[in-house]
């Protein structure tokens, strides 16, 4: 089935630096690819859409500067939280479509865990 | 906009079947899904069900739809311990989003 890698696990890193997380279609080409953010015991909320070779579409009150999206190829999207703070910590899971329709599921990587200290 | 709800817990004992429960509100949905997260991983995702279908089965799992009602049940038969996990529900209404539940938690008891 399709495989979607995301890298690193787990990340901490200290208030004020910035952190890359990737996401990587395996064993498939993916154009669209999600971003996102899930709280403690909370769903996944929708932080952006991830287009490849455009511009990434983010969803109402996400802040575009501070999660700085890049799918500069068909199999990997990357998500910079940029000068993090604590209040940035959170699990980030990514996803991708493995198919054209919609009727193609979408895949999700294993999420990354972010803590900023 | 799309509001998808599940109830949060849910306790079964190993061996009896397990029901999780969902409502949406978008009558446009034309997929919905079923995910698992087991604790600290990314989702999988477990069987999805387009919406002029009833019901689909997949080993151990069925899904049913109300699309009147706009409910969608997952019941997992045999339950057993390695099923722990949270459940989500998510919806889709042609967009390339998917809206998801609350999740509900499930714990399997010996």
């Amino acid at each position: 089935g399709a495989v979607v890698s995301q890298h690193p696990s787990w990340v901490i890193c200290k208030s004020g630096t910035s952190v890359k997380i990737e996401c990587r279609s395996l064993d498939f080409q993916a154009t669209t690819m999600f971003w996102y953010r899930q709280f403690p015991k909370q769903s996944l909320m929708l932080m952006a859409t991830s287009n490849e070779g455009s511009k990434a579409t983010y969803e109402q009150g996400v802040e575009k500067d501070k999660f700085l999206i890049n799918h500069a190829s068909l199999t990997l999207s990357t998500l910079t939280v940029t000068s993090a703070h604590p209040e940035d910590s959170s699990f980030y899971i990514c996803s991708a479509r493995a198919g054209a329709g919609i009727e193609s599921p979408l895949h999700f990587g294993n999420g990354t865990r972010l803590t900023v200290t | 906009g799309e509001d998808v709800e599940q109830s949060l817990f849910l306790s079964v004992r190993e061996g009896d079947s397990s029901v999780i429960n969902c409502t949406y509100t978008d009558s446009s949905s034309t997929y919905l899904y079923w995910y698992k997260q087991e604790p600290g991983a990314g989702l999988q995702l477990l069987t999805y069900i387009f919406s002029n279908m009833d019901m689909k089965q997949d080993q151990r799992l069925t899904v049913l739809l109300n699309k009147k009602d706009k409910h969608l049940s997952l019941r997992i038969a045999d339950t057993q311990t390695g099923d722990s996990a949270i459940y989500f529900c998510a919806e889709s209404t042609g967009a390339n989003n998917l809206f998801f539940g609350t999740g509900t938690r499930l714990t399997v008891i010996p």
